[in-house]
């Protein structure tokens, strides 16, 4: 079955410092997948997604990923974290399910910032 | 000039109680969807309705009666709360494409007694 995986349920980083969220997938086929953000009471905003093509995309907030098919991981980086972006991530692909697709979430990672 | 709206944010209400929640974009989307976040922020689709007419149903129990009024709105009617619907639930929308991003609005946070 399709599915998702954020094998990471905390992280804890400190201001100014590189981020790697990990996020692997399972599906038979070429996937479409996204990093949404969920900042404490809010709802979920899109950070980026792939979908085919350049498999290093760019986000906002300065997010980027890259999709490694031979990995089946779509991961999501920043070189330089901001206190801001404590949150909650969550990856997701696209399930296609009689003729109309829905999101698959992963459980999510819990993003702190240490000043 | 909010994209995807929810009304209310906030609901608290004891067992047993029926009640709804708004949903409305402005997007001019044909597709709309409704999750549910559970206490460990697990997010889960439980319907979908594509130009109002219900098209992706997650084997929700059918106290949950979502309704579309039109392809603008979806709103979603739970009768007899339990504890367990306790979540915060997500509206979304989008154009329906298999490529197209699905746009979330800002939550409805239920709180059963």
């Amino acid at each position: 079955a399709q599915s998702v995986t954020q094998p990471d349920i905390h992280i804890t980083v400190s201001e100014g410092a590189s981020l790697e969220l990990r996020c692997n997938y399972s599906y038979g086929a070429t996937p479409y997948l996204f990093w949404y953000v969920q900042s404490p009471g809010q709802g979920l905003q899109l950070l980026l997604k792939y979908f085919s093509g350049d498999t290093l995309v760019q986000g906002i907030k300065g997010f980027e990923a890259e999709f490694k098919r031979s990995q089946s991981s779509f991961n999501l980086r920043k070189p330089s974290v901001h206190w801001s972006d404590a949150a909650e991530y969550f990856c997701a692909v696209v399930l296609f399910s009689g003729g109309y697709n829905k999101l698959i979430f992963g459980a999510g990672t819990r993003l702190a910032v240490h000043p | 000039d909010t994209a995807v709206s929810q009304t209310p944010k906030y609901l608290v209400t004891q067992m047993g109680n029926d009640k709804s929640i708004k949903c409305e974009q402005n997007l001019g989307h044909d597709t709309m969807y409704w999750y549910k976040q559970d206490s460990k922020k697990f997010l889960k689709i439980m319907f979908s309705y594509n130009n109002k007419e219900l098209i992706i149903n997650e084997t929700v129990p059918n106290r949950f009666s979502p309704k579309s009024p039109d392809k603008a709105h979806l709103n979603l009617h739970i009768n007899s709360l339990e504890l367990g619907d306790s979540a915060v639930y997500f509206c979304a929308s989008s154009t329906g494409r298999n490529t197209d991003t699905q746009y979330f609005g800002p939550g409805t946070r239920l709180t059963v007694l």
